[in-house]
Parts: C-alpha cells; sequence; structure tokens
C-alpha cells in the first residue's frame, strides 16, 4: 500500500450537494492528520487539522477510522468555491524527529452551478 | 503580509545553468520545509531546517541541489547544472516547533527550457 492514497476524482457535484472524500494510508502509528486545499497553480492551504477521532468546522467535517486505517473529509452544502483539489496529508514520523509531510496526490473537486 | 514570501515566483532557465530561490518563512517559525510538485502529484518533501541547522534531507535532493539557512530566518535553495526533470514548483513552508501544522508560501514556478 503507498504511504497515502487519494481517488482522485473528478468529482462533479451540483451546487448545495454534500460530497464525500476518502483516503488510506500504510503508516498504523500515525496519529494525527491534516487536510489541505490547493486551487489551481496556487499552494497548498491548510484545511483542517485532525488530532483524534474526528474535527468539525462550518460545513466541513473530516474523521479518522483508526482501525481500516483511513481518514475522510465530508463537505456539506457545496459551494462553487469548492472547486480545488482536496490533498490528505500525514506527518511522517514526528515522534523519530522527522516533520515531514507525506502528501497524496489529491482529489479534484469542481462544484457545478 | 504576514506569510511565508518566495522569490522569485516564477524562473526560465536554460539546461546547465544554476538558478538560487528565496524563502522568508513567517517570523516567529522556527522550522522551514522545502517542497516538490510536478503537475498532477502532491508535494515531495525536500529539506527541512529547524532554526539554522539542516534535520533532514529527501533522497530526491541529489548532489545537485543545496538549501541552506545561515542564521535561522531566510532560507535559499540553489540546484546547480539544472536538468529538464527539474521543472517543477517549490514550495517552501514553515511552522512553529510546537506544531505540526505547515504554511506553504505561494512557490517558485522554474521551468528549464
Amino acid at each position: 500500500r503507498k504511504e497515502v492514497e487519494q481517488d482522485p476524482g473528478p468529482f462533479n457535484v451540483p451546487e448545495g450537494a454534500t460530497v464525500a472524500f476518502n483516503c488510506t494510508y500504510s503508516n498504523s502509528a500515525s496519529q494525527s492528520f491534516f487536510w489541505y486545499r490547493q486551487d489551481c497553480r496556487k499552494e497548498p492551504k491548510l484545511l483542517m487539522s485532525v488530532y483524534s477521532s474526528g474535527n468539525e468546522d462550518g460545513r466541513f467535517t473530516a474523521q479518522l477510522n483508526r482501525a481500516s486505517q483511513y481518514i475522510s473529509l465530508l463537505i456539506r452544502d457545496s459551494k462553487l468555491s469548492d472547486s480545488a483539489t482536496y490533498l490528505c496529508v500525514l506527518p511522517r514520523d514526528p515522534g523519530a524527529g522527522s516533520y515531514q509531510l507525506t502528501f497524496g496526490k489529491g482529489t479534484k473537486l469542481s462544484v457545478i452551478p | 503580509d504576514t506569510g511565508v514570501s518566495q522569490d522569485p515566483r516564477h524562473k526560465i532557465t536554460k539546461r546547465g545553468q544554476n538558478v538560487t530561490f528565496r524563502c522568508d518563512p513567517i517570523s516567529e517559525h522556527n522550522r522551514l520545509y522545502w517542497y516538490r510538485q510536478t503537475l498532477g502529484q502532491g508535494p515531495e518533501f525536500l529539506t527541512y531546517f529547524q532554526n539554522e541547522a539542516q534535520l533532514e534531507k529527501s533522497r530526491l535532493l541529489s548532489d545537485r541541489f543545496s538549501a541552506e539557512r545561515p542564521k535561522g530566518s531566510f532560507s535559499t535553495l540553489e540546484i546547480q547544472r539544472t536538468e529538464q526533470g527539474d521543472s517543477a514548483m517549490y514550495l517552501c513552508a514553515s511552522s512553529l516547533e510546537s506544531g505540526n501544522e505547515q504554511y506553504f508560501g505561494p512557490g517558485t514556478r522554474l521551468t528549464v527550457t
């Protein structure tokens, strides 16, 4: 299994829809996770941090399933401005002094009027 | 603007030339990271500094690449004898020592002709 795997999409959804992305990871020792969003030709921007079983911020909910080694991102009431690529991210191994982030390839979301 | 800044934003160079990029992190962040991103991929880790010490380097960082952070503030990434395969977006990020969240600059897009 690759370190971080994501469905590349694209996910094309109408405005107002609910959409969910999954991400699987191979390092069972991973304790924290991040979702970043990246607009075309822009830098990744931190969307959510997940340190326990999940996190919710407005329309966005991230959940972690340690037993199955996947994390999910749920977006409710999609807006046109949510159109972007969503990157699933794991810290490599902070406990061993490695602070590099490992990124998935990203899932592309297009919200359609 | 108090975010991470990078200079230049775009660089076009001929194969075999040397290039140098600069990154200025968020002022109170003592960790600084360099990543590389090619089309359709997530960012890939290159190297990481804590203050002026370079603590981690990826296997991607060949001997043609060198990074410095001489005073623990800004950092430079130099690529010697550029190759067409070096064409990519070079991203810099910074973080606090107490957290894993990394904040990215706008990147330097390198094109090697």
